[in-house]
């Protein structure tokens, strides 16, 4: 089975914090994103990678820098974090073609106080 | 600008009463059709997609959905929910290609009485 690890659950953050959240895939995936879900908005892509070292921006990457240094590993930077960064962020991972299944981490829920 | 539209945010039924819930897309070309699935407190899972041919797709639990091109529409239909399908449900589209981003509908929460 795939598998998408996300580092924490839960992670409570002060304004202007540096906060860096890790996703690992263990299936060899070349695709892997970073959403953020928020109640009535749905999942809203900040950033996709398709390879090592590539990154293309999503729908709302303002605030946000990620990092893929290593095929099994993306990780999403959050240079100062703000009070409407509180969210949910879920990393998902993907095989080649877009019509394969995207499998996603169990979340990660940030407060940002 | 590309988008996916739930027309529904929550739907509550009694168990045994059919479903719809419905999604239409704005994107021009040939797309790649998902419904996906997170029950409380899971991740999200695959309900069924569609990608070619038959435009009547069969998922896991006894979903299906049918994609209408005409109508930029893949509604999610079930005959008969369960107390267990109370979930929240999220429509998803991305264009046809190997390095393309998806994009998601908004999400129905579908609450079933038992």
């Amino acid at each position: 089975d795939v598998k998408v690890t996300q580092s924490s659950r839960y992670l409570v953050k002060r304004t202007g914090e540096k906060v860096f959240l890790e996703c690992v895939q263990d299936m060899d995936h070349e695709n892997m994103f970073w959403y953020r879900q928020d109640p009535g908005l749905g999942l809203r892509l900040i950033y996709f990678s398709y390879d090592v070292k590539m990154k293309e921006k999503g729908d709302i990457p303002e605030g946000y820098s990620v990092s893929r240094e290593k095929k099994e590993r993306f990780s999403l930077i959050l240079e100062s974090a703000s009070t409407n960064q509180t969210s949910m962020y879920l990393c998902a991972s993907r095989s080649g073609y877009s019509y394969n299944e995207q499998f996603f981490g169990p979340g990660t829920r940030l407060t940002v106080l | 600008a590309q988008s996916v539209s739930q027309h529904n945010h929550h739907v509550i039924l009694s168990e045994a009463a059919s479903l719809e819930l419905g999604c239409n897309y704005s994107y021009g070309g040939t797309v790649n059709l998902f419904w996906y699935v997170q029950y409380p407190g899971q991740h999200l899972q695959l309900l069924l997609k569609y990608f070619s041919g038959d435009p009547l797709v069969k998922g896991i639990k006894g979903f299906e959905a049918e994609f209408i091109k005409s109508k930029f529409s893949f509604n999610l239909r079930k005959p008969s929910v369960q107390w267990s399908d109370t979930a929240e449900y999220f429509c998803a589209v991305n264009e046809v290609g190997i390095n393309n981003d998806m994009r998601f509908g908004a999400g129905t929460r579908l609450t079933v009485k038992p």
